[in-house]
């Protein structure tokens, strides 16, 4: 695609639901990764794909959360159980090289999650 | 572990006059930086990467790696510059983790 494509783009849900949040790269990158943005923050890095594989999920803040990447394009990151400490806009970005090079990260528009 | 410190929250100039944000890192190894820039209602993107060595937009960055610093300048704010701006450091290791500091919002005052 044209660009790195989330949804739903606003998500509202109650404490306790499960919510899954969607990211589509751009065709052909092999790195994505997931941010967490709180209000007047910066991105906070969750997890790596290389492809299908995920190399770094050291930023995940608890075993709620859960990212997948299954055929090496379009990502799926889920929050079990939601709390409203994980109120927060989640970004997604790809980049098209691997492990050489230097690297622009391409954002995704953000998929902004309220938990009341 | 790395670490980038964006020391300003916001910083308020009158257009015309010069811009410097500051950005602090640490890291033990040899990193690559950047700029990263959101304008109001738009995605992040890029805006400048040290390995580059270009001026973007009128702004430049310098990687200073004694004072582990690497502040963005521009000599004249326009107030389209207006934005909030994030530094961010890049791993030389095996995989590309990206850190970003907590950001600035450059405010121009026409």
């Amino acid at each position: 695609g044209a660009g790195v494509s989330q949804s739903p783009r606003y998500k509202v849900a109650k404490r306790g639901q499960d919510v899954a949040l969607r990211c589509d790269p751009i065709s052909g990158h092999v790195s994505l990764f997931w941010y967490q943005q709180a209000l007047g923050q910066g991105p906070e890095f969750l997890t790596y794909f290389q492809n299908e594989a995920q190399l770094d999920k050291s930023g995940l803040p608890s075993d709620r959360f859960f990212a997948e990447r299954p055929e090496g394009s379009v990502s799926t990151l889920k929050i079990q159980r939601t709390q409203q400490e994980d109120s927060a806009v989640y970004l997604c970005a790809s980049s098209s090289q691997g492990n050489s090079g230097a690297n622009v990260l391409t954002f995704g528009a953000g998929s902004r999650l309220t938990v009341l | 572990a790395q670490r980038v410190t964006q020391p300003e929250k916001l910083l308020s100039v009158f257009k015309g006059a010069p811009v410097e944000l500051k950005c602090n890192y640490s890291y033990s190894g040899s990193p690559e930086l950047f700029w990263y820039v959101q304008y109001s209602r738009q995605r992040l993107q890029l805006l400048l990467r040290h390995i580059s060595r270009e001026s973007i937009k009128g702004f430049t960055a310098d990687l200073n790696k004694g004072e582990t610093s690497f502040h963005l300048k521009k000599p004249f704010a326009q107030e389209e510059d207006s934005a909030m701006y994030y530094c961010a450091l890049k791993n030389s290791g095996g995989y590309q983790k990206v850190t970003f500091g907590t950001g600035t919002k450059l405010q121009v005052i026409p």
